[in-house]
């Protein structure tokens, strides 16, 4: 049963700075990895798709990559900003699940301080 | 920008109430999901839907729990008989339109939060 889990739970840090966060998921048999943005209360804002044959994505100030073999993905956010400041969730689609299921990691929760 | 939007945004209800929980996809969109999030936990997958019929379901989705797709534009997910543990946030999603489900980005709404008293 596939788990997908993100470390750290919370992340504080300085305008300007760059930063990494993880995803890790234990089966390997991905289809796709997607990483979302959720503001306290909110929806779930897609930000990055990134399919199995691929190793990375980039979106702006945004690139994420994908590692199938060690089971990792990793979101770099670029010269962080205070309108950066969300929960990032990471999610990971199966072989297996007909029509692409979903199975989320609980998030990080990311503050960045002026 | 097209989006996936959700009526209601909060639903407060008595427990052994019915509620139906209304989405309207992305146009053109052929995949259609239901998850749930409950406060301070993952958001798990509740329920899929192509072609007009539920393709997947989890171990959440029991006997209480509906799909419907009644006009080739909403799509509605029915609890018919509430219980305290239902009170979540519960978001709808669709993918997009053509090729393999595995290519497919899934846009979700903004939520339905739900209370059972």
């Amino acid at each position: 049963k596939q788990e997908v889990t993100q470390i750290p739970a919370a992340l504080s840090v300085p305008e300007g700075e760059n930063l990494v966060l993880n995803c890790s998921f234990t089966d390997s048999a991905i289809y796709n990895l997607q990483w979302f943005r959720q503001d306290p209360g909110k929806g779930l804002t897609s930000l990055l798709l990134i399919q199995s044959s691929q190793r990375e994505q980039t979106s702006g100030r945004l690139n994420a990559s994908l590692d199938k073999s060690s089971g990792r993905s990793t979101l770099y956010i670029a010269a962080s900003q205070p309108g950066d400041s969300a929960t990032y969730l990471c999610a990971a689609m199966n072989y297996g699940g007909s029509q692409g299921n979903l199975i989320f990691g609980k998030g990080t929760k990311l503050s960045v301080k002026p | 920008e097209p989006e996936v939007t959700q009526t209601p945004s909060h639903q407060v209800t008595q427990m052994g109430q019915e509620v139906i929980l209304r989405c309207v996809p992305i146009s053109n969109h052929l995949y259609f999901y239901w998850y749930r999030q409950i406060l301070g936990q993952k958001v798990e997958f509740l329920v899929s839907f192509y072609n007009n019929e539920i393709s997947e379901k989890s171990e959440i989705f029991d006997d209480q729990f509906s799909v419907e797709r009644p006009d080739g534009s909403n799509f509605t997910l029915k609890i018919r008989s509430t219980k305290l543990e239902d009170s979540a946030m519960y978001f709808c999603a669709s993918g997009q339109e053509g090729g393999s489900v595995s290519y497919n980005e899934q846009f979700f709404g903004p939520g339905t939060r739900l209370t059972v008293l």
